[in-house]
């Protein structure tokens, strides 16, 4: 069974930063792409981030770029979304989600992180 | 401002059936397969159809997915109260290299 476990999500004052963490199983997670999304409170999805199976295609939203930084570790099957000079509006439920071909079939139950002004 | 757009809300009676618009542009839906996504509250997002029109294993059959241009479409049958969730049509950007999403649309079963 996939299973994607976020952690690494709370409550960080704006301007700080934040790690989030999902753990992979029930899959060879090399062999696939992951992607970060995100959902603000009461609104839709937002993509954050993605990664090709071995790191070498890395993608970002403008919202985002310059500011995260997502990595993957295929020994510890691991997805990691390094979040720095957070803000407001970076609050939101983060999802990570497991990509193949043109889809996301699986997704984590999320990790809230919430950035206070 | 979402790229791929839905509209907000679609409603129908229990049994009927109702369809869920989702409009985009030549960089996304016009080249790339589409994907709907269900989501309750409280819960993650869940795979509903992916390549335009295929069901993953375990989706019934009363969902179904169609694209056109730059256009796509999900259509619900038989509707149940169960079904009221939160929908999305998601794609590939090639011009964002990104992924997108429609701004979700709230189905209510009557």
């Amino acid at each position: 069974e996939v299973q994607l476990v976020e952690s690494g999500g709370g409550l960080v004052k704006s301007g700080g930063s934040l790690r989030l963490s999902c753990a992979a199983s029930g899959f060879t997670f090399s062999s696939y792409s992951m992607n970060w999304v995100r959902q603000a409170p009461g609104k839709g999805l937002e993509w954050v981030s993605s990664i090709s199976t071995v790191g070498n295609y890395i993608y970002y939203a403008d919202s985002v770029r310059g500011r995260f930084t997502i990595s993957r570790d295929n020994v510890k099957n691991s997805l990691h979304l390094q979040m720095n000079s957070l803000r407001a509006e970076d609050t939101a439920v983060y999802y990570c989600a497991r990509g193949f071909g043109q889809i996301l079939d699986y997704w984590g139950q999320g990790a809230l992180v919430t950035v206070s002004s | 401002q979402s790229v791929l757009t839905q509209p907000p809300s679609v409603s129908a009676a229990p049994g009927q059936k109702v369809t869920i618009s989702c409009s985009g542009s030549s960089s996304n839906i016009g080249t790339k397969y589409v994907s709907w996504y269900q989501q309750f509250p409280g819960t993650a997002p869940k795979l509903l159809i992916y390549d335009n029109n295929k069901r993953p294993s375990g989706i019934p059959d009363r969902f179904s997915g169609s694209k056109s241009g730059t256009s796509a479409t999900l259509g619900i049958t038989g509707l149940q109260t169960g079904d009221e969730a939160d929908y999305y049509c998601g794609t590939w950007d090639n011009s964002l290299s990104g992924w997108v999403f429609g701004g979700g649309t709230k189905l209510t079963v009557l």
